[in-house]
């Protein structure tokens, strides 16, 4: 299995603070990275496609790069309703396998 | 607008069979692939596996022996069955839309819509 490992797990900060969260994988999966944003309570909600690709819907502030073993998610201005943690998923091969999480908490 | 809404019982005994249904609205259950993933505090997110209407499935190995996820075209649901369930199997489940998206020229693989979760318990 491809495993993804999310950096930090936690994050302490604050509405238009500048946010990346790191995400990488145990062997090369090309660009096959989506990101997804899970509020309490609720399921996870996709951000990101295919490293980069911006889901129909997902405001511009947020974005995606990186391939063969390193990604990254960037928030460029924190809104009060990204607070929420989020999770890389590779899409390379099955069994399809998710970070572990990135929790933004308010600093 | 496509949703997914998930039922079932939301307590199984161990050792019994969980199943849970996903009711697929605003898009062919035909179209597409469709997953299983479920959620637990100390393993995260999982993925249990998918399955498209053709037949085609493929599923966890750390869960396969167990799992059995189908395509029901004339109901537009498909549905999850685990077997001999544990207390480790306790967690909410989700069910999600598996769509590939071709960005110059190559298929890229997403859950793009997730129903809301239903937690089962074993116990």
């Amino acid at each position: 299995d491809v495993q993804m490992t999310q950096s930090p797990s936690s994050l302490s900060v604050s509405v238009g603070d500048r946010v990346a969260i790191t995400c990488r994988a145990s062997r090369n999966i090309t660009n096959y990275v989506n990101w997804y944003q899970q509020r309490p309570g609720k399921a996870p909600n996709l951000l990101i496609f295919g490293a980069s690709n911006l889901h129909s819907g997902v405001p511009s502030r947020f974005s995606g790069r990186g391939s063969g073993t390193d990604f990254t998610l960037t928030i460029s201005s924190l809104q009060p309703l990204d607070f929420a943690t989020y999770y890389c998923q590779q899409s390379y091969n099955t069994p399809r396998t998710f970070g572990q999480g990135t929790k933004l908490e308010t600093k | 607008q496509v949703q997914l809404q998930e039922s079932g019982p939301g307590l199984v005994k161990p050792s019994e069979t969980l199943s849970l249904t996903c009711t697929v609205s605003g898009v062919s259950v035909s179209s597409y692939y469709w997953s299983w993933i479920r959620q637990t505090p100390g393993m995260g997110l999982e993925w249990i596996g998918f399955a498209h209407a053709i037949g085609t499935t493929e599923l966890n190995p750390s869960l396969k022996s167990r799992v059995t996820i189908s395509v029901d075209t004339s109901n537009n649901q498909f549905s999850l069955k685990l077997s001999s369930v544990t207390a480790a199997d306790t967690a909410v489940y989700y069910c999600a839309r598996d769509r590939g998206t071709m960005v110059r020229g190559v298929y890229f693989y997403e859950m793009d819509v997730w129903g809301q979760g239903t937690t089962v318990t074993v116990s």
